[in-house]
C-alpha cells in the first residue's frame, strides 16, 4: 500500500515571497492533516479536512496561510506572503475517518521550508 | 490546555542496556495516547495507540505502557537501528480527531 506522498521534499524562498506544498493521502483514507513541526518540537496541528471539508482550522494563521482540498483527495497548503518563523517542517497525513472511534494519522515525508 | 510532557529530552544508551522513557499528559478526557517514531528527514511513523489505563501493547523490543496521568516506552535490548526521536501525542475524547504532541525523546544507541 502507498503512503502518504508530499512534494516537494525541499523549498528554500525568501521572506515575502510565496510557496505552495501538495500531499496525496493514503487511498481511501477520508481525514487529510497539516502539521507544521519547527526544529526541536513536536508537530502542532494546522487544519484538518474529512473528505473536502475543513474539520478544523483554529491554528491556521488564515491571514497568510491557506489550504484546499479539492475533490476530497489531494490537499495543498500555500503560504502568502512568508515569513522567517514560518522555516519548518510541513507534514501531511491521512487516517481513514473522524468519527467516535479513534484512528491512527499515518504522516508523509514532509517538507522542509526555509525561509531567508 | 492538553498538555503533552515528555522525558527525558535525550537519552543514549549502550547496545543492550533497557531503560523507559516517559509522556505525561493533561486533557481533558483521554481518548487515545500515541506512540510514534521520527527518523531525521522522515516524517513520524506509526507505533502504537493506548486507550485505557493499564492497557500494554508490544512490538519487537518495545512495549508502551498507560496510566491515568502518563506512558511509558520502553526498551528491552536496544540495538542501534532503535536509535530516533520517539513522540507520545494524545487525543482528547470530545472534538475532532486532533493529535496533540509533546517534544519527543531523542533515543541514541551506541554500539
Amino acid at each position: 500500500e502507498a503512503g502518504v506522498a508530499q512534494s516537494p521534499r525541499y523549498k528554500i524562498i525568501e521572506k515575502r515571497q510565496s510557496v505552495a506544498f501538495w500531499c496525496n493521502p493514503i487511498s481511501g483514507h477520508a481525514t487529510l492533516y497539516w502539521y507544521q513541526q519547527i526544529l526541536g518540537q513536536g508537530p502542532k496541528l494546522l487544519i484538518q479536512f474529512q473528505n473536502n471539508g475543513v474539520v478544523d482550522d483554529s491554528q491556521l494563521p488564515k491571514d497568510r496561510f491557506s489550504a484546499e482540498r479539492l475533490k476530497g483527495v489531494d490537499s495543498t497548503l500555500k503560504i502568502q506572503p512568508a515569513k522567517l518563523e514560518d522555516s519548518a517542517v510541513y507534514l501531511c497525513a491521512s487516517s481513514l475517518r473522524v468519527g467516535t472511534g479513534t484512528y491512527e494519522q499515518y504522516f508523509g515525508p514532509g517538507t522542509r521550508l526555509t525561509v531567508t | 490546555e492538553d498538555q503533552v510532557t515528555q522525558s527525558p529530552e535525550a537519552l543514549r544508551l549502550q547496545e543492550g542496556e533497557s531503560s523507559s522513557l516517559n509522556c505525561s499528559y493533561t486533557v481533558s478526557g483521554l481518548r487515545g495516547l500515541f506512540w510514534y517514531r521520527q527518523d531525521p528527514g522522515k516524517g513520524p511513523e506509526f507505533l502504537f495507540t493506548l486507550y485505557s489505563a493499564g492497557e500494554e501493547k508490544e512490538k519487537e523490543r518495545l512495549k508502551a505502557t498507560l496510566t491515568k496521568k502518563e506512558s511509558f516506552l520502553h526498551i528491552t535490548a536496544p540495538k542501534p537501528e532503535d536509535s530516533a526521536t520517539y513522540l507520545c501525542a494524545v487525543q482528547e475524547g470530545t472534538g475532532a480527531n486532533n493529535l496533540f504532541f509533546g517534544t519527543g525523546t531523542r533515543l541514541t544507541v551506541i554500539p
